[in-house]
């Protein structure tokens, strides 16, 4: 079935670093592609999305692009913050059905 | 608006209560989900509503009973739950593409289930 592998975390990272976190899929379809962030305490956000092959989304400095031919969307920030702090996860869907990767923990510091 | 609301926030529960989470949202989404998360895994699906009907359940023990009254809200029902089903129980909603599918889905804050 489908399925979503993230790079495994946790990452830390100083304010002001460069940022990328992998994210490959597996799928018999064209899903649509996600990264949401959850921050401690909360549900998920929806942080940016991709429906179909070098789409790039983008949102909050944040950026990824569907990558058919190497089945990758992986996430990339210039510049982190502190406040970029939080698990991120990788997911897919090509319907109702949404698959998460396993998540990886962010934390920046000052 | 694109906000899903959970009540309550929190819940602590013994074995034997029965209790209830709520889901709302008011951005015409016709498909509602419920999902369980444990601590540092990812979400996992356990129902998902479709026009009001339950479309998919994915084995999940009779303890817990999904109900759908109308298109925005969502309702868990619990009875005879167990330790291991404490968890952050996460409510979300998603609207259909002229496609056909379901597009992104948005997440409420989560009850944060205890069963004592």
């Amino acid at each position: 079935g489908d399925s979503v592998t993230q790079m495994e975390g946790p990452v830390t990272l100083s304010e002001e670093a460069f940022l990328t976190i992998n994210c490959t899929y597996t799928a018999t379809g064209y899903p649509s592609l996600f990264w949401y962030v959850q921050y401690p305490g909360e549900g998920l956000q929806l942080l940016l999305k991709a429906t179909k092959a070098d789409d790039k989304g983008s949102n909050k400095g944040f950026e990824a692009t569907y990558r058919k031919e190497t089945t990758s969307f992986h996430l990339e920030k210039g510049s982190v913050q502190v406040s970029d702090s939080a698990v991120y996860f990788c997911a897919l869907s090509d319907g109702y059905d949404m698959r998460f990767g396993a998540g990886t923990r962010l934390t920046v510091k000052p | 608006d694109t906000e899903v609301t959970q009540t309550p926030k929190h819940l602590v529960m013994g074995m034997t209560n029965k209790k209830s989470l709520k889901c709302e949202q008011h951005m015409g989404h016709r498909a509602m989900y419920w999902y369980k998360q444990k601590a540092k895994k990812p979400p996992e699906l356990m129902f998902v509503y479709s026009y009001e009907k339950l479309s998919i359940n994915e084995s999940v023990p009779s303890r817990f009973s999904p109900e759908c009254p109308n298109s925005s809200l969502l309702n868990l029902h619990l009875h005879a739950l167990q330790p291991e089903d404490s968890a952050l129980y996460l409510c979300a909603s998603s609207s259909r593409t002229s496609g056909g599918n379901y597009y992104e889905q948005y997440f409420g804050p989560g009850t944060r289930l205890t069963v004592t």
